[in-house]
């Protein structure tokens, strides 16, 4: 049963514009969100996290936004790099257990 | 700080044989979690551990265990290895300060495959 998804596997987008990946989930006692970038064969690099109780995080070109009533997190990257080309994973939190998307898969173009 | 460790980072197996793979939290974490990475299911959670204790378990069948020292460092153990085993298996460390939800880092893993 899958409680968070990503419904769009892929995402192409030109370098300099928005990035904007979208995730849901079902289970409302997610407690904190977070967003992951990952390479092949590579460990998941945390990127950034929204805690349940807050509607928007912003850390330098990259900012969530998390909707408690839809029940949708969304990650924006402004602007979009050659280098931010990589898989890019939203997890959920809850009872000490990340529970994953599976996955969006980001190519920037020069 | 250093990162979290994972060894081996490769390893091949046949079926019916067991494996241990092992885990080097960051420091001062005391917070390790596991989870199973495959092409099919994606990044599933094993279990977490927390001062040498399991507190939460993922789906997954009984051949799957593992444990935690007092030092913090984490093993998991895979037993009677079956071919669907093959995946790449993460580890994770958290601060988890005071049981609040934190950011958990991911090692490289450990790519095994059971032939």
């Amino acid at each position: 049963d899958q409680q968070v998804k990503q419904n769009s596997p892929s995402l192409s987008v030109q370098e300099g514009r928005i990035s904007i990946l979208n995730c849901d989930y079902t289970n409302s006692m997610f407690d904190y969100f977070l967003w992951y970038k990952k390479y092949p064969a590579e460990g998941p690099t945390f990127l950034i996290s929204i805690s349940s109780i807050k509607d928007k995080n912003e850390d330098g070109r990259f900012t969530v936004f998390l909707n408690k009533s839809a029940k949708h997190l969304s990650l924006h990257i402004v602007p979009s790099q050659p280098g931010d080309s990589a898989v890019y994973f939203c997890a959920a939190h809850w009872r000490s257990a990340l529970n994953f998307g599976k996955g969006t898969s980001l190519l920037v173009t020069p | 700080k250093a990162g979290v460790t994972q060894t081996p980072r490769y390893l091949i197996k046949t079926r019916g044989q067991q494996v241990t793979l092992s885990c080097s939290p960051i420091s001062g974490h005391r917070s390790v979690s596991w989870y199973q990475q495959t092409p099919g299911q994606g990044l599933q959670f094993l279990f977490e551990y927390f001062s040498e204790t399991q507190r939460n378990k993922g789906n997954f069948p009984g051949r799957f265990s593992g444990r935690q020292f007092s030092n913090s460092r984490s093993e998991m153990n895979v037993s009677t290895l079956e071919l669907g085993d093959s995946a790449l298996y993460l580890c994770a460390s958290s601060s988890d300060l005071s049981g609040r939800a934190g950011t958990q880092y991911f090692g490289p893993g450990t790519r095994l495959t059971v032939l």
